[in-house]
């Protein structure tokens, strides 16, 4: 089976860049999405194939992915991001998560 | 505005069946795939089901292959997961959600989730 792999915590201070990686064999010969999820909430769309944002997320939020890592970076990160960070791909017709980051911004 | 509703959680005995049901509005239903995803208490996300916008084609995670089946109804605007043969690990929030590009189905993102429903299989 197909697994993505992220750092399961990630932790800057206000105002810094947050990075959160996403591993998984050849993922960037695949489209990688991203999910935001805050404690008590449902999971949402922040960036899809690879580096683009849907209506309304902020371009504090951007994606690359290249080679066997999928990245998250989050521009001058505020306590507001912190949240459950979730990667995913697809791998022929199935749907895989990585585990989840939470990020820590304090 | 796109909303996703579910339904049908609650607490069931190992072994019982269940279908959980998922109400969507505010867009055009029968151009997009839906999938199901849930999440184990204090864990992360695992993709359960997809279906295809005109239900030709639908994928099933390992887990749940020959248990669970997806199925829809675009006259009425609903998504459903029918769940057979339940163990205390199918327990968790189920989502539904859409998927982001019309008539796409692997491949694609999940655009708009709903709140979730609460499924607890315990004896």
């Amino acid at each position: 089976s197909y697994d993505l792999t992220q750092p399961p915590s990630v932790s800057v201070s206000p105002g810094q860049t947050a990075s959160i990686s996403c591993s998984g064999d050849t993922l960037g010969n695949k489209y990688a999405s991203w999910y935001q999820q805050k404690p008590g909430q449902s999971p949402v769309l922040v960036i899809y194939q690879n580096n683009k944002r849907p209506s309304g997320v902020p371009e504090r939020f951007s994606g690359s992915n290249s080679g066997n890592t999928a990245t998250l970076t989050i521009s001058g990160a505020q306590p507001v991001h912190e949240a459950d960070y979730f990667c995913q791909a697809w791998d022929s017709d199935t749907a895989v998560f990585g585990g989840g980051t939470k990020l820590t911004v304090l | 505005q796109v909303q996703l509703v579910e339904s049908g959680g609650g607490v069931v005995q190992p072994g019982t069946s269940l279908r959980l049901s998922c109400a969507a509005s505010g867009f055009t239903f029968n151009i997009y795939a839906f999938h199901w995803v849930r999440q184990a208490p204090g864990k992360g996300l695992e993709w359960v089901a997809s279906i295809s916008y005109y239900e030709i084609n639908k994928y099933y995670a390992d887990s749940v292959k020959g248990r669970f089946t997806v199925s829809r109804g675009n006259s009425r605007n609903m998504v459903y997961l029918q769940m057979n043969s339940l163990t205390s690990e199918d327990t968790a929030v189920y989502y539904c959600a859409r998927g982001g590009t019309i008539r796409a189905v692997a491949g694609d993102h999940f655009d708009s989730w709903g709140q979730g429903t609460l499924l607890s299989v315990s004896s």
